[in-house]
This record gives structure tokens, sequence and C-alpha cells, in this order.
């Protein structure tokens, strides 16, 4: 089956830089990215997603990036914000052959220093 | 997007027995799904629920232990019996929208004792 590594586990920035967290997939069959953010007590929040015809989205101050010939995929979140402190966790499936659920990294937790 | 409720939100329970955790939204779904989320750790896939159909688990889970129902659209439960403290974990549940993307639920928090 799938399997996501996600690094790294902990990332401290100050408030105003740039954070990236990375993540790996092992099955070529995958085609959909998503990102979910995680705060303390609540379910997860999905931010943004990529499919694998896609090379880059881009939201506001988040963007993704994936290399499929790599089978890697990164979140990037630029001018960082207090309210960007959390933990990410990103995922992978491969939509339209039958097995849709999710399997995700570990998570980041993320922490934005004022 | 979707608004999903989950009941409880939490509780703690004594080991032996069962609780079942109810999921609902507030649009018609084909696919929703649970995942357990042990302390610290992410989210791993316990079962796919598709209405008018038997659900399917995923490697290391069970009917048994975690029987799930999905009598309409809007609406799934998950029971886990006969709990251990190792049982202690966020259950949530999430639904499809469109073709691909998930979102989740509140979460349950439960504690066995």
């Amino acid at each position: 089956g799938e399997n996501v590594e996600q690094h790294p586990s902990t990332l401290s920035v100050q408030e105003g830089d740039s954070a990236v967290i990375k993540c790996t997939y092992s099955d070529s069959a995958s085609n959909y990215f998503p990102w979910y953010k995680q705060e303390l007590g609540k379910g997860p929040q999905l931010i943004i997603d990529i499919r694998s015809n896609v090379g880059e989205k881009k939201d506001q101050r988040i963007a993704v990036t994936l290399n499929k010939t790599a089978k890697h995929f990164s979140l990037h979140i630029t001018e960082t914000q207090p309210e960007d402190s959390a933990v990410y966790f990103c995922a992978a499936s491969i939509k339209g052959g039958g097995a849709d659920g999710l399997t995700f990294g570990k998570g980041t937790h993320l922490i934005i220093q004022p | 997007s979707a608004v999903i409720s989950q009941k409880p939100s939490r509780d703690i329970c004594q080991r032996g027995t069962s609780l079942t955790i109810q999921c609902q939204v507030d649009s018609q779904v084909t696919m929703m799904f649970w995942y357990r989320q042990q302390p610290g750790q992410s989210l791993t896939l316990i079962a796919t629920a598709n209405q008018g159909s038997e659900a399917t688990y995923e490697s290391g889970f069970v009917i048994d232990k975690f029987p799930i129902s999905r009598p309409n659209l809007t609406f799934s439960t998950l029971t886990v019996s006969n709990m251990s403290p190792e049982d202690s974990s966020i259950y949530l549940c999430s639904v499809e929208i469109g073709t691909d993307t998930q979102y989740f639920g509140p979460g349950t928090r439960l504690t066995v004792l």
C-alpha cells in the first residue's frame, strides 16, 4: 500500500519568514495530494490540494508543488503569522481507482515565533 | 465544503464496554470515511462507508471490533466494541465532496480506563 513520509516533524520559524514542509510518497499511482491543518482540539482542515496533472498550485500565502518523477510534494507558507501555528499533515490517495481513502504523513508541528 | 458534526465530542468509558459515535453531514454524500488518530499521532483510515453497501475495512481493522452503519446519505455510525485502553484515540469521520476532496468532522475524543 501507499506510504507517505513527512519532514520535518517540528519546524520553528520567525514570524514573517517562510516555512516549507516536504512529503514523499511510494505509490506512483497516487494522483491526489491534499494538505490539512489541525489546531489543538479540532478536526483537520483542508488548506490546499493538488492533483497529479498539475505541478504547482497557489492560494494567497500558501502554495503546493508536486514532482511526480521524484514522487514528492511540498507545502510552502510565506509571510508566516502566529495563527499559522498548528500541526500540518500531507496525504496521498488514488482517486478513481476504487481506493479513495487518504494515507497521511506523520505530521509537522509548525511553531511561529513572534 | 460541508458542515459535519459528531456526537459525542468526547467520552470516558470503562474497558469492556462499547461506544457508538455518530457522524452527521448537512448534505447528501456518497462516500464517508472513518479514521483513528492515536494521541500525538497521524490519522489512520479505519474503513470506507458507502450508502447501500457493506463498509470496506483497512488492514488491521475488523468489523467485529468496529461495526459501521450507513443508513442514508447524510449519516453514519462507528461503534468501538469491547474497548481497551489501547482504543483511546480521536475518532474522525470525513466525507468526500466532488470527485476527491475530503472534509473532516471535529472528532470524538475517547478515553478508555
